[in-house]
């Protein structure tokens, strides 16, 4: 079965409010995750990652948060564009190989 | 330095032919992997080669192969294809461990009629 889930499969947001995509994986040997962008048409584009060594990692207006604990990260999107519309997906990386959750189609509205 | 380029872009085909795909790796990146995207099933990894060598393999049938060249460059190949091939197939580079993010390429849109 799937090793990576996200929550929920759409979020709708206004122009300007930050967004949380959440996503919960199940192994908790897991060291290794990833976030990906998939724009219609396009392949997925690495948006960041977090290794198990740490809870919290921030890129340009992104943030991802890592819950060992409960096995649960999150990215976060600051003052979300238009641009940022397109799917989301988290990916687990291990033995040379990704293992992605369902995805989350993000729609900013203007 | 150029992204992952994959050929064809598009392609059709029927029923019981047989397809390669192509990719290009980023230059220094020495792991390509291969997925499928569906909608109904989402992104599924098929298998992944590292210095001509598979290391990994997903849970498609034996009708899905691949190889890699000396120079990174990796094809796979679909044999008798079915309708249910019909998806995205994406080739994703890294530079080679588990510890590397991986970058996707465009995808192949393949198309069995």
């Amino acid at each position: 079965g799937e090793s990576v889930g996200l929550h929920l499969p759409t979020l709708s947001v206004q122009e300007g409010d930050n967004s949380i995509i959440n996503c919960a994986y199940s192994n908790s040997a897991s060291d290794y995750f990833i976030w990906y962008k998939q724009e219609s048409g396009k392949g997925p584009q690495f948006i960041i990652d977090i290794r198990s060594n740490m809870d919290k990692r921030q890129g340009q207006r992104v943030t991802v948060l890592l819950n060992k604990t409960v096995k649960h990260l999150s990215l976060q999107i600051a003052a979300t564009q238009p641009g940022d519309s397109a799917v989301y997906f988290c990916a687990e990386n291990n033995d040379y190989k990704l293992s992605f959750g369902a995805g989350t189609t993000v729609t900013v509205r203007a | 330095k150029a992204g992952v380029t994959q050929t064809p872009r598009y392609l059709i085909k029927t029923r019981g032919q047989q397809v390669t795909l192509s990719c290009s790796p980023i230059s220094g990146h020495r792991s390509v992997s291969w997925y499928q995207q569906t909608p109904g099933q989402g992104l599924q990894f098929l298998f992944e080669y590292f210095s001509e060598t598979q290391r990994n393999k997903g849970n498609f049938p034996g009708r899905f192969s691949g190889r890699q060249f000396s120079n990174s460059r990796s094809e796979m190949n679909v044999s008798t294809l079915e309708l249910g091939d019909s998806a995205l197939y994406l080739c994703a580079s890294s530079l080679g461990s588990s510890a590397y993010e991986q970058y996707f390429g465009p995808g192949t849109r393949l198309t069995v009629t």
